[in-house]
């Protein structure tokens, strides 16, 4: 059981450049998340999806872009780099809310070193 | 709108005495989910414990509870008998209810320093 999976581990962009970064659960959770954590800061929630086909807008979705086809499958797409994306970036999973319970905690991957210089 | 507010961005504690983490949040929603996070110099994330809005009693997970007072709006995060590898940035985070989508937010952290 792989849990949640995130590719690559670093990469470093020129100012511009776009890329994708992968994230892959495999524990058929409905939700799953992307936050950026800037040095010595909390989380950011960037984007979330529900569910395969839906995905909403977090705290700070500006110069981001998402996609869920698959429950899977959630990447995260940075269309022109700047020097303010550089960032840990995190993605995370959870089960849906079940009977009105809320107590089901967030599933991690081991996050994404990205540098734009 | 609904927010995490942690107020300490660093605390001391000597080992083996006990901490205590604050954590206050805000919501519209009725029913939300508190959660404490543990994250250590390799950067993984770890859950701590959690506490439910309707809980009548605090969550207690080992050498950590939770001091929820609702109507104060505080989730604090109590360690006991603290050790050296409690050394870490720790995070209180809420799962938000039907209002705020159902989606966790996350506080900024605190950043704790056992001392030997």
């Amino acid at each position: 059981n792989a849990g949640v999976t995130q590719t690559p581990k670093f990469r470093i962009l020129k100012i511009g450049q776009s890329m994708t970064l992968q994230c892959a659960q495999d524990m058929n959770h409905n939700y799953m998340y992307w936050y950026r954590q800037d040095p010595g800061m909390g989380l950011k929630l960037i984007y979330y999806s529900v569910g395969a086909g839906i995905t909403d807008k977090g705290e700070v979705p500006n110069g981001y872009n998402v996609s869920r086809s698959t429950t899977e499958d959630f990447p995260l797409r940075l269309e022109l780099a700047a020097p303010s994306q550089t960032s840990v970036y995190f993605c995370a999973s959870s089960p849906s809310p079940g009977q009105g319970k809320l107590d089901e905690k967030l599933f991690f991957g081991s996050g994404t070193q990205l540098s734009v210089l | 709108a609904q927010k995490i507010t942690q107020t300490q961005p660093g605390m001391f504690v000597q080992e083996k005495e006990a901490v205590t983490l604050d954590c206050t949040y805000d919501t519209s929603d009725q029913s939300y989910g508190l959660f404490w996070y543990k994250q250590p110099s390799s950067g993984e994330m770890i859950f701590l414990i959690y506490q439910g809005s309707y809980d009548e009693q605090n969550a207690t997970e080992g050498r950590y509870s939770l001091n929820f007072q609702k109507a104060r709006k505080s989730a604090n995060l109590v360690i006991s008998a603290s050790q050296l590898g409690d050394s870490a940035m720790y995070f209180c985070a809420m799962r938000e209810g039907n209002t705020g989508g159902f989606k966790t937010i996350f506080g900024a952290g605190t950043r704790l320093f056992v001392k030997a």
